[in-house]
């Protein structure tokens, strides 16, 4: 079963808007990755956050992790129609294993 | 560095025929994984391989499914016989230590 879920399922904006994408998981963890899927690729990773860390940023991604509360949250700021991708939370226990969410389909409109 | 390298990219076959899927891993890399992703039930891991050795089967969906790693550079996931329920992208990805998976392109199998 999927460890993840995902928040919204899909979302529209327009380029140059914020996009925020939610993750919730159910067990404690050891890290949490975001992956983004252009649309018949593979997955790409784009940032890890350790369970130890509240927030992690990386050019126009931010990432803040929640431990109380098993969630995490993807921001891109200012996105552009190159942004437009479903992302996916993945979470590692003790383990090489990541256990994938249901991802989110982001659609930015130029 | 070519990044992981899977064959096919596509893959059409009939139901009950066997399908070979294949994977060479990033090299230097330590850690293996097979994935299967459908709209339905999104991405789900099926098996992983530490140092050549399966470690986490519990994803196989069932005996028709094996995979192997005969060293640290190929990797296969056989289906046979195929079902039209197993056409799905399937990724291989790779890593080293506990950190990010590098993924294949991934092969895109239709069973009729």
């Amino acid at each position: 079963s999927q460890q993840g879920e995902e928040d919204p399922q899909a979302l529209s904006i327009q380029e140059g808007e914020n996009a925020t994408m939610n993750c919730s998981y159910k067990t404690s963890i050891n890290n949490l990755q975001w992956y983004r899927q252009n649309s018949g690729r593979g997955l790409v990773h784009l940032i890890l956050i350790r369970s130890n860390e509240r927030e992690k940023h990386s050019g126009r991604l931010r990432v803040t992790l929640d431990t109380s509360k098993k969630s995490s949250s993807l921001l891109i700021t200012a996105s552009r129609a190159a942004d437009t991708a479903s992302y996916f939370c993945a979470t590692s226990r003790d383990t090489d294993k990541l256990i994938f969410g249901t991802g989110t389909r982001l659609q930015v409109f130029p | 560095d070519a990044g992981v390298i899977q064959s096919p990219r596509h893959e059409v076959t009939e139901m009950g025929q066997e399908v070979t899927l294949r994977c060479k891993p990033i090299s230097g890399h330590n850690s293996l994984f097979w994935y299967r992703q459908t709209m339905m039930r999104g991405l789900e891991l099926l098996i992983y391989f530490n140092n050549n050795v399966p470690i986490d089967d519990s994803g196989m969906p069932e005996d028709r499914f094996s995979a192997k790693m005969p060293n640290a550079s190929f990797s296969t996931l056989k289906i046979q016989p195929s079902e039209p329920r197993d056409s799905a992208v399937y990724f291989c990805a790779s890593t080293l230590g506990l950190d990010e998976q590098f993924f294949g392109p991934g092969t895109r199998l239709t069973v009729l």
